[in-house]
C-alpha cells in the first residue's frame, strides 16, 4: 500500500541555517504530494502542496519539488528562523475518484530553531 | 476566527470502558474527517462525514469504533471496550466542502491512553 517515509527528528538548528528534511514516498499512480505543519498549541496545517511531477511548492521560505524519479519531495528552507519551529509532517494523496481527502502521512519530524 | 476544537486533548482509560471524542468544525466547514496516530506511525484516514451522514467510513476498525456528526453539536468519535491498542492520538479535521486539493484543517488531536 501507500507509504511516506521521512526524516527521523528532532532535528536542532541555529538560527538562519539551512533546512532539509528528507521525505521519499511509495505509491502506484502519480499522487499529489503535500508538507503540513503543526506550530505549538495548534493543529495541523497545510504548508505546501505538488500534484505532479516537478512541480515546485513554496510557501513563507519553504520549498519542496516532486521528484518522480527519486520518488521524493524533501522540504528546504535557506533561512530558518526561531519561528519555524514546529513538527512537520509529509503526505500523500492517490486520487481516487475524486476522494481527495484520504491522505497518507509520514511520522513526523520534530524541528527546533535556536536563536 | 477559532479553528478546529477538539475535546477532551487527553483521555486516560481503563480496558473496556468507552472513549468519546469530541470535534467542532471550523466555523462554516460541514464536512469533518478523523484520523489516528498510532505510536509511531504516520496519521490514517479513518472516517468522513458530513452533517447526519458518514460518506467514507473504509479506515474505520470493524468492530468496537463508530463516529456521528449529528445535525446539532459536534462530532463524536466512540470507542467502545478500549484495549490498549487503541492507544494513540486522534486528530479530527474540517473542510468547507469535499475537499478536493488536500487541504483539510486539523485540530490540535485528542490523545487517548488505555491503561
Amino acid at each position: 500500500g501507500d507509504s511516506v517515509t521521512q526524516m527521523e527528528g528532532p532535528v536542532t538548528l541555529s538560527e538562519e541555517a539551512f533546512l532539509t528534511i528528507n521525505c521519499t514516498y511509495t505509491a502506484t499512480g502519480y499522487p499529489s504530494l503535500f508538507w503540513y505543519v503543526q506550530y505549538p498549541g495548534e493543529g495541523l496545517q497545510l504548508l505546501l502542496k505538488a500534484t505532479k511531477a516537478d512541480d515546485k511548492g513554496s510557501n513563507k521560505g519553504f520549498e519542496a519539488t516532486y521528484r518522480k524519479e527519486t520518488t521524493s519531495f524533501h522540504l528546504e528552507k535557506g533561512s530558518v528562523q526561531v519561528s519555524d519551529s514546529a513538527v512537520y509532517f509529509c503526505a500523500l494523496e492517490r486520487d481516487s475518484g475524486g476522494s481527495n481527502y484520504k491522505l497518507t502521512f509520514g511520522k513526523g519530524t520534530l524541528l527546533t530553531v535556536n536563536p | 476566527n477559532a479553528g478546529v476544537m477538539q475535546n477532551p486533548r487527553h483521555l486516560v482509560r481503563r480496558r473496556g470502558q468507552e472513549a468519546r471524542l469530541r470535534c467542532s468544525p471550523m466555523k462554516g466547514h460541514s464536512h469533518v474527517y478523523w484520523y489516528r496516530q498510532l505510536p509511531e506511525e504516520g496519521l490514517k484516514f479513518m472516517v468522513y462525514l458530513q452533517k447526519e451522514n458518514i460518506i467514507d467510513e473504509s479506515g474505520m476498525p470493524k468492530e468496537r469504533f463508530s463516529a456521528e456528526f449529528p445535525k446539532e453539536g459536534p462530532s463524536i468519535l466512540r470507542i467502545q471496550q478500549v484495549v490498549r491498542g487503541d492507544s494513540a492520538a486522534y486528530f479530527c479535521a474540517s473542510s468547507p466542502a469535499q475537499s478536493n486539493t488536500g487541504e483539510l484543517f486539523f485540530g490540535e488531536g485528542s490523545r487517548l491512553t488505555v491503561l
